[in-house]
């Protein structure tokens, strides 16, 4: 069954340095979505993704926060002077058919711990 | 504001019985309502999703319920396993835009 895999699965980062995580989507899907679970809280929409552009993004996702497709298969989130308040878990998710009625199929997560 | 609300915040039940998750939203205009199922440290995986037109929808031992009239909804589970320990989030959709609206969820632990 195909699924959403995302890596790094846990990085740890000093406070200050730039960190980038990775996505692999579902195969044939158009859609890409990041997401953000901070320890305890609910997940947090960063970004949506469609045709090489930002569809929509969060107040979180601010200068700070970059997305790019380097090629067919990945999408990245790259993240620059992490500070202590980004240690959370990322979630990438892809859908066949955009929301609001799409599918949408998450990835394990990135697990990023800032210290 | 749109949020999504979840009751109770958390559940013990014993092993084969039955529970009820609940789910208030404030979301306008409202598109869908989704309920994933999120093991410790995973990603949340698809249940069901509901639009404004549909009252019901099952998926196995999973029934979810939508009253779009009172923008309430709930999760069913029948006779639980010990693998439906999990936290169970009730998520909306509005029809612009592309972000979802999770709500806290509910954490589910089912025991011998």
């Amino acid at each position: 069954e195909p699924e959403v895999t995302q890596t790094p699965s846990h990085q740890v980062t000093q406070m200050g340095q730039e960190v980038i995580l990775r996505c692999v989507p579902i195969s044939n899907h158009l859609y890409f979505y990041w997401y953000r679970q901070i320890l305890g809280q609910k997940v947090e929409f960063l970004v949506s993704f469609y045709n090489n552009e930002i569809s929509e993004k969060s107040e979180i996702f601010d200068d700070q926060f970059s997305v790019e497709r380097p090629d067919g298969s990945n999408f990245t989130l790259k993240i620059r002077s992490t500070k202590l308040e980004d240690s959370a878990m990322y979630f990438c998710a892809s859908g066949g058919s955009g929301i609001p009625t799409g599918e949408l199929f998450f990835g394990e997560g990135s697990r990023l711990t800032v210290l | 504001k749109n949020q999504v609300e979840q009751s109770p915040q958390s559940l013990i039940i014993l092993e084969g019985k039955n529970c009820t998750l609940q789910c208030n939203y404030t979301v306008s205009p409202f598109s869908n309502l989704r309920w994933y199922k999120q093991d410790t440290g995973r990603g949340p995986v698809s249940l069901t999703i509901m639009t404004f037109s549909e009252n019901t929808k099952s998926n196995g031992r999973y029934t979810a319920t939508l009253d779009a009239d009172t923008k309430q909804s709930s999760l069913h589970i029948t006779a639980s396993q010990l693998s439906d320990s999990a936290s169970y989030i009730c998520v909306v959709s509005g029809q612009a835009g592309t972000a979802l609206i999770f709500g806290k969820g509910t954490t589910l632990s089912v025991s011998s």
